[in-house]
């Protein structure tokens, strides 16, 4: 089952600027975690964040956490070509066995 | 470590064949996961297997699909008979609950096509 909602479905940015993706979920979580997809290949984990943080940094990352309203940002600065992908949150629920219930993605394009 | 490894890594097929897909989930992983992707459904969880035990089976479509695994090393989902509506790519996941908390490690995916 799908608990996350990613906003937007599809973006579409020139090289360089920044990129803005944004997840919502329904239940409590222990921590949200992004993915990227690359065209015909399989998810790659980007970052996590705890439900006690509300902000961590990867390299040109930045995830932010709202656990109030449920949502999450993914920042990607700087954007370049090779950032075309799909962008996927998954979250973990309290009190899980490890399951992680997933976004249905925003799919990024980086025009040149 | 060569990471999850999954094979065919295309498979095409007639309605109503036996498919078998196959996974090496990453050593020393405790959690393997199968998922199925499609464009109408996203990705969606089938099964998932805690130390060669399934413990959540719960999205599996219908009896026509099956996993086992029957080692620490290898699992294999089994779709029999085949359908067209099950084609989709099919993601194998491996995961340790002591490395960070949750992640998932995927291969590269079985693209499946049933005619």
């Amino acid at each position: 089952s799908q608990q996350g909602e990613e906003d937007p479905q599809a973006l579409s940015i020139q090289e360089g600027e920044n990129a803005t993706m944004n997840c919502s979920y329904k239940t409590s979580i222990n921590n949200l975690q992004w993915y990227r997809q690359n065209s015909g290949r399989g998810l790659v984990h980007l970052i996590l964040i705890r439900s006690n943080e509300r902000e961590k940094h990867s390299g040109r990352l930045r995830v932010t956490l709202d656990t109030s309203k449920k949502s999450s940002s993914l920042l990607i600065t700087a954007s370049r070509a090779a950032d075309t992908a799909s962008y996927f949150c998954a979250t973990t629920a309290l009190y899980s066995n490890y399951q992680l219930i997933w976004g249905a993605g925003t799919k990024l394009i980086i025009k040149p | 470590d060569a990471g999850v490894i999954q094979s065919p890594r295309h498979e095409v097929t007639e309605m109503g064949q036996e498919v078998t897909l196959r996974c090496k989930p990453i050593s020393g992983h405790d959690y393997l996961f199968w998922y199925r992707q499609t464009m109408m459904r996203g990705l969606e969880l089938l099964i998932y297997f805690n130390n060669n035990v399934p413990i959540d089976d719960s999205g599996m479509p219908e009896d026509r699909f099956s996993a086992k695994m029957p080692n620490a090393s290898f699992s294999t989902l089994k779709i029999q008979p085949s359908e067209p509506r099950d084609s989709a790519v099919y993601f194998c996941a491996s995961g340790d609950r002591g490395h960070a908390y949750n992640e998932q490690f995927f291969g590269p995916g079985t693209r499946l096509t049933v005619l």
